[in-house]
C-alpha cells in the first residue's frame, strides 16, 4: 500500500513570497491532516479536513495561510505572504476517518521542510 | 496548546541499555499514542493505549498508561542504533484533534 505522498520534499524561499506544499493521501482515507512543525517541537495541527469539508482550523493563521482538498482526495497548503517564522516542516497525514470512529491511526508523510530566508 | 509533556528532552544511553521516556497529559483521554520521527522515515504510530488499559506490548516497546497520576511511559529494550529518533506521545483533545508533546530526543550510542 502507498504511503502519504508530499512533495516537494524541500523548499527554500524569500520572506513576501508565496508557496504551495502538495499531499497525496492514502487511498480511501477520508481524514487529511496538515501540520506545522518547528524545530525543537511537535507538529501543531494547522487544518483537517473530512472528504474535501473543513473539520478544524482553528490554528490556521488564515491571514496568510489557505487550505483547499476539492475532490476530497488531494490537498494543497499555501502561504502568501511567507514570514521568517514560518519556517518548519509541514506535515501532511491522512486516516480512514470511519464514522463514529475519528480517533483513527494517521499515516504521515515524509514533510515538506520550508526556508524562509 | 500542548496536551502532552516528555521527559527527559534527551537521552543518550549505550546500545543494548533500556530507554524509557515519560509523558505526562492534562485532560482526560480515550487512548494515548506513541510516534517515533527519525530524519530517514518521518513520523511514524508506534503504539496505541487506551484509557481502560494499563500496560501493552509491541515487541521491544511496552507502554504504560496510569490515568490517575494522568502519565504514560515507553520503553524501548534492548535499543540499537536504529531507535535513534524522537519520540513523541499525543492524545486527542476534543474528538479529533491530536495534540502532540515536544518530544524526547533518544541517541544510542554503539
Amino acid at each position: 500500500e502507498a504511503g502519504v505522498a508530499q512533495s516537494p520534499r524541500y523548499k527554500i524561499i524569500e520572506k513576501r513570497q508565496s508557496v504551495a506544499f502538495w499531499c497525496n493521501p492514502i487511498s480511501g482515507h477520508a481524514t487529511l491532516y496538515w501540520y506545522q512543525q518547528i524545530l525543537g517541537q511537535g507538529p501543531k495541527l494547522l487544518i483537517q479536513f473530512q472528504n474535501n469539508g473543513v473539520v478544524d482550523d482553528s490554528q490556521l493563521p488564515k491571514d496568510r495561510f489557505s487550505a483547499e482538498r476539492l475532490k476530497g482526495v488531494d490537498s494543497t497548503l499555501k502561504i502568501q505572504p511567507a514570514k521568517l517564522e514560518d519556517s518548519a516542516v509541514y506535515l501532511c497525514a491522512s486516516s480512514l476517518g470511519r464514522g463514529g470512529l475519528p480517533q483513527d491511526t494517521q499515516y504521515f508523510g515524509p514533510g515538506t521542510r520550508l526556508t524562509v530566508l | 496548546s500542548q496536551q502532552g509533556e516528555e521527559d527527559p528532552q534527551a537521552l543518550s544511553i549505550q546500545e543494548g541499555e533500556n530507554a524509557t521516556m515519560n509523558c505526562s497529559y492534562k485532560t482526560s483521554i480515550n487512548n494515548l499514542q506513541w510516534y517515533r520521527q527519525n530524519s530517514g522515515r518521518g513520523l511514524v504510530h508506534l503504539i496505541l493505549i487506551r484509557s481502560n488499559e494499563r500496560e501493552k506490548h509491541s515487541g521491544r516497546l511496552r507502554v504504560t498508561l496510569d490515568t490517575s497520576k494522568k502519565s504514560s511511559s515507553l520503553l524501548i529494550t534492548a535499543s540499537r542504533a536504529a531507535d535513534t529518533a524522537s519520540y513523541f506521545c499525543a492524545t486527542f483533545q476534543g474528538a479529533q484533534k491530536l495534540v502532540f508533546g515536544q518530544g524526547t530526543r533518544l541517541t544510542i550510542n554503539p
